[in-house]
């Protein structure tokens, strides 16, 4: 098991809701990535958390978004849940700099979210 | 667009011979290729990395290669056992943030 949790595991939202998830990053690790992955997909960067700061982001619209606090520890707001938000909810944390890249991630167990 | 392609049908083998598992991409030059185990339910595990100006890597019953010229990387298990049934990612790092696609995965089952 790594050192990153994740909370909830499971959520059940109603769309138009608001939904707030939250990750510890591994200890000494100061780069935090949220994914998204929907059912036989791969996960899908969603951003990435440098020392408190959005470090890079994918093709998701403004109504994710997210938080890094200064021990590292991050969150993910989704605004506005629609269906297809309905998901594994992946968070990743990684010792480097900005260069996640070249370095492994380690995942958290994830969280399923739903939305009816 | 960049695209990674990766066997959308399961592997099926049996125990004791080697899997052989594809990634190809398009579009992108990465610096760095990943990959991870994922395991139903579960978060993705982190397996190897391979950097671009290294033809192979190795470690235990793992064996990656990439080709950048064939743009595709292969991800070998030898001696398979059935604990290694899962789904394994494919994650090349483009430069730039470096952050890795992942492509869909591919399942593989290793029959006893």
């Amino acid at each position: 098991e790594t050192g990153v949790t994740q909370s909830p595991t499971h959520l059940i939202k109603t769309r138009g809701q608001q939904v707030t998830l939250r990750c510890s990053s591994q200890s000494g690790h100061n780069t935090v990535s949220w994914y998204q992955q929907a059912l036989g997909q791969g996960p899908q960067f969603i951003f990435q958390y440098y020392r408190e700061e959005e470090n890079g982001r994918g093709n998701f619209p403004p109504r994710f978004s997210g938080l890094q606090f200064p021990n590292y520890s991050s969150e993910l707001n989704v605004n506005a849940l629609e269906l297809d938000d309905s998901a594994l909810y992946l968070c990743a944390s990684s010792p480097s700099a900005t260069k996640q890249g070249n370095t492994e991630a380690f995942f958290g167990q994830g969280t399923r979210l739903t939305v009816v | 667009s960049q695209k990674i392609e990766q066997n959308s049908e399961a592997l099926n083998i049996q125990e004791g011979k080697t899997a052989t598992l594809t990634c190809n991409y398009t579009n992108y030059s990465p610096a760095y290729l990943q990959w991870y185990r994922q395991d139903p339910g579960r978060g993705p595990v982190f397996l190897l990395l391979i950097r671009e100006n290294e033809k192979e890597k190795r470690k235990e019953r793992l064996k990656v290669t990439f080709d950048t010229t064939l743009k595709q990387s292969l991800f070998h298990i030898t001696a398979s056992q059935p604990a290694d049934s899962a789904t394994y990612l494919c994650a090349p790092s483009s430069g730039g943030s470096y952050i890795p696609t992942f492509g869909r995965g591919t399942s593989l089952i290793v029959h006893p």
